[in-house]
């Protein structure tokens, strides 16, 4: 069974800090990876995705993978109160000759005042 | 508005009922996809459909049907309904069921089985 595995949180940072929020997977052959964002009681929506090793970045987020350590994470600079969500890690992989998305438990973050 | 849609928004039934919950994107996508979120929020995929063909069924119990009328629409029908199905329905789409690409969420359907 592949796995993809997030610490639950919730992470709590200070309006304005950096929130790092980290993901692992157990599919070597895993290519793409992606970063959902959900609201309490909102569907998923994608904020960043990545398949190469090293740093994405868009506005004040950065995707970070390193396909060795299996292992990506996404950073938020000068976090907001309005980033307070649960952060979905997905990684991409094949099953039955298609492509799915295998997602996380997710990380829940709060963002204070 | 270009979107996937569902409906109904909320479904609250008796054990024992049969019910549907269907889903239609006008994006376009070839490939379409059912997810159940339970309690503890963990979103585990169900069933994908491409160019209304089932391509993966994750063990799901055969009280759940999916059905794909065409390549825009795939509805979930659920016979006899256990308390353990309470949990929101995501349906997905996107564009090919290749590597990359992003998939597109419905605002779920929350079902809640008494």
């Amino acid at each position: 069974q592949k796995e993809v595995e997030q610490n639950s949180g919730p992470l709590s940072v200070p309006e304005g800090a950096i929130a790092s929020l980290n993901c692992t997977y157990s599919d070597r052959g895993s290519q793409s990876f992606f970063w959902y964002r959900q609201y309490s009681g909102k569907s998923p929506e994608l904020i960043m995705f990545i398949y190469s090793n090293g740093d994405k970045e868009d506005g004040r987020f950065t995707a970070q993978l390193n396909k060795a350590s299996q292992y990506v994470s996404l950073l938020i600079r000068d976090s907001q109160p309005s980033d307070s969500a649960t952060y979905l890690c997905a990684v991409n992989e094949l099953n039955s000759g298609y492509s799915t998305l295998t997602f996380g438990k997710g990380t829940m973050l709060l963002v204070s005042p | 508005d270009t979107a996937v849609s569902q409906t109904p928004k909320y479904l609250v039934t008796q054990m024992g009922n049969d019910k549907s919950i269907k889903c239609e994107q006008n994006l376009g996508h070839d490939t379409m996809y059912w997810y159940k979120q339970d309690s503890k929020k963990f979103l585990k995929i169900m069933f994908s459909y491409n160019n209304k063909e089932l391509i993966i069924n994750e063990t799901v119990p055969n009280r759940f049907s999916p059905k794909s009328p065409d390549k825009a629409h795939l509805n979930l029908h659920i016979n006899s309904l256990e308390l353990g199905d309470s949990a929101v329905y995501f349906c997905a789409s996107t564009k090919t069921p290749g590597a990359g690409y992003e998939q597109f969420f419905g605002p779920g359907t929350r079902l809640t089985v008494l």
